[in-house]
């Protein structure tokens, strides 16, 4: 059973540029969240989601950051009209719905590493 | 909102020796998790241990055992025989009950731990 991926490991961007983050679940989860290293920083929540539902994106951005979580395919972060301060870690993590066995612990992936220049 | 602090940017020990990272909380609720959690070089986020706040007895997974002292809102984790594999970034974290499913962690700043052979 693979774990949660995340893809691409990194990626570069140019200001003004999109980025596109990719991150799919370990089989059998509903359940996604995306969170933010800044350099030398713990991770901090962006968005909460299950399957094409945004459930709390109180830790988001209020502009240029939006993120889906489609019934087929791969959860996805995008960041429109990137800037320096955009660069960081993000981090994908996922967990079974509350119910299920191992429903409450959260899988982390090995994240993305945004950098701007 | 919770706040997660940790006062040791930095910490270091010699290989085979006992060495604890400190942890204090900000939180008004009575019931919640406390968690761990390692980061090697590679990024991934390992779980280390994890801690419910209704639970007296301190968790312990083989040589990592924690102090959790609620009155004092505070986590520490202790690494027993400290071996080279341990050197990694630790971050404690925080987490309330769920909310529609919702495992949102609030993390500290994180520890360095260097370990010397």
């Amino acid at each position: 059973n693979a774990g949660v991926m995340q893809n691409p490991r990194h990626l570069v961007r140019r200001r003004g540029q999109e980025a596109r983050l990719r991150c799919s679940p370990m089989k059998g989860h509903s359940h996604v969240y995306w969170y933010r290293q800044l350099p030398e920083e713990g991770l901090k929540f962006m968005v909460y989601l299950q399957k094409e539902n945004i459930i709390d994106e109180s830790g988001m951005p209020k502009e240029r950051f939006s993120a889906e979580f489609p019934k087929e395919g791969p959860s996805i972060l995008r960041i429109q009209q990137v800037v320096r301060g955009d660069s960081a870690a993000y981090f994908c993590a996922s967990s079974p719905s509350p119910g299920q066995q191992g429903g409450e612990k959260l899988f982390f992936g090995s994240g993305t590493q945004l950098s701007v220049l | 909102a919770q706040t997660v602090t940790q006062s040791q940017p930095e910490m270091s020990v010699q290989e085979a020796e006992t060495v604890t990272l400190s942890c204090t909380y900000d939180t008004s609720e009575s019931d919640y998790y406390l968690f761990w959690y390692k980061q090697p070089p590679s990024r991934q986020m390992i779980l280390v241990i994890r801690q419910e706040a209704y639970k007296q007895q301190n968790a312990t997974e083989n040589r990592f055992s924690v102090n959790f002292q609620k009155a004092a809102k505070s986590f520490s984790l202790k690494i027993s025989d400290s071996q080279l594999g341990d050197a990694a970034m630790y971050f404690c974290a925080y987490r309330s009950p769920e909310i529609q499913g919702a495992q949102k962690l609030v993390f500290g700043q994180g520890t360095r731990l260097t370990i010397n052979p």
